[in-house]
């Protein structure tokens, strides 16, 4: 059963142009979202989170954006550049796990191209 | 510079064989995790640890094993026992008991020979 699912494993986008990376999760419980991105042989990097409490969290070019009711987030890059091309993973975690388990999509592969 | 450091980067197994692998962190972060990651999937739990001399097991823990001697230290034991021991494995730490966001080392990537 997968509770957090990225359902396009990969895109494709124009330097200079918004990436938009989406994922959705079926566990109510879940009350806070991480995007990871990750590139080849190398550990996850944590770019961006939102509490279930906002709708919308702004990093620079990152902003995630939270619909609760249709329990469904997604990942803005504006601009997009060539070093974005990586694996982006949306994780979830809930206030009902003491231990702050991550629950991961299966992640989606994004290339920016020049 | 702070960091979490997993070695060796690559290992090879023979099949019945016991392997660890080490991860390392100077954080001074008191959770610690491991994870696999699969092609095509996500990363899944193998095992977590909030304190030192305390460990539970995750989703996909049979066939492993850790210890958490040290709050610095927690290795994973890929035993006999698991039967598709082939992945990138992953080892995170965070700040406190389910604090978020959790930092990750390079990975072990292990294949059997």
């Amino acid at each position: 059963d997968q509770q957090v699912k990225q359902n396009s494993p990969s895109l494709s986008v124009q330097e200079g142009r918004i990436s938009i990376l989406n994922c959705d999760y079926t566990n109510s419980m879940f009350d806070y979202f991480l995007w990871y991105k990750k590139y080849p042989a190398e550990g996850p990097t944590f770019l961006i989170s939102i509490s279930s409490i906002k709708d919308k969290n702004e990093d620079g070019r990152f902003t995630v954006f939270l619909n609760k009711s249709a329990k469904h987030l997604s990942l803005h890059i504006v601009p997009s550049q060539p070093g974005d091309s990586a694996v982006y993973f949306c994780a979830a975690s809930g206030s009902g796990t003491s231990y702050g388990k991550l629950t991961f999509g299966q992640g989606t592969i994004l290339t920016v191209h020049p | 510079d702070g960091g979490i450091t997993q070695s060796p980067k690559y290992l090879f197994r023979k099949e019945g064989q016991n392997v660890t692998l080490s991860c390392e962190q100077n954080l001074n972060h008191d959770a610690m995790y491991w994870y696999r990651q699969d092609p095509g999937q996500g990363l899944r739990l193998i095992y977590y640890s909030q304190i030192v001399n305390d460990f539970q097991k995750g989703d996909i823990a049979e066939g492993y094993s850790v210890s958490r001697e040290k709050k610095e230290s927690f290795p994973l034991t890929v035993t006999s026992a698991q039967k598709n021991p082939t992945a990138f494995y992953l080892c995170a730490s965070s700040r406190a008991r389910g604090g978020q966001p959790q930092h990750f080392g390079d990975g072990t990537r292990l294949s059997i020979l």
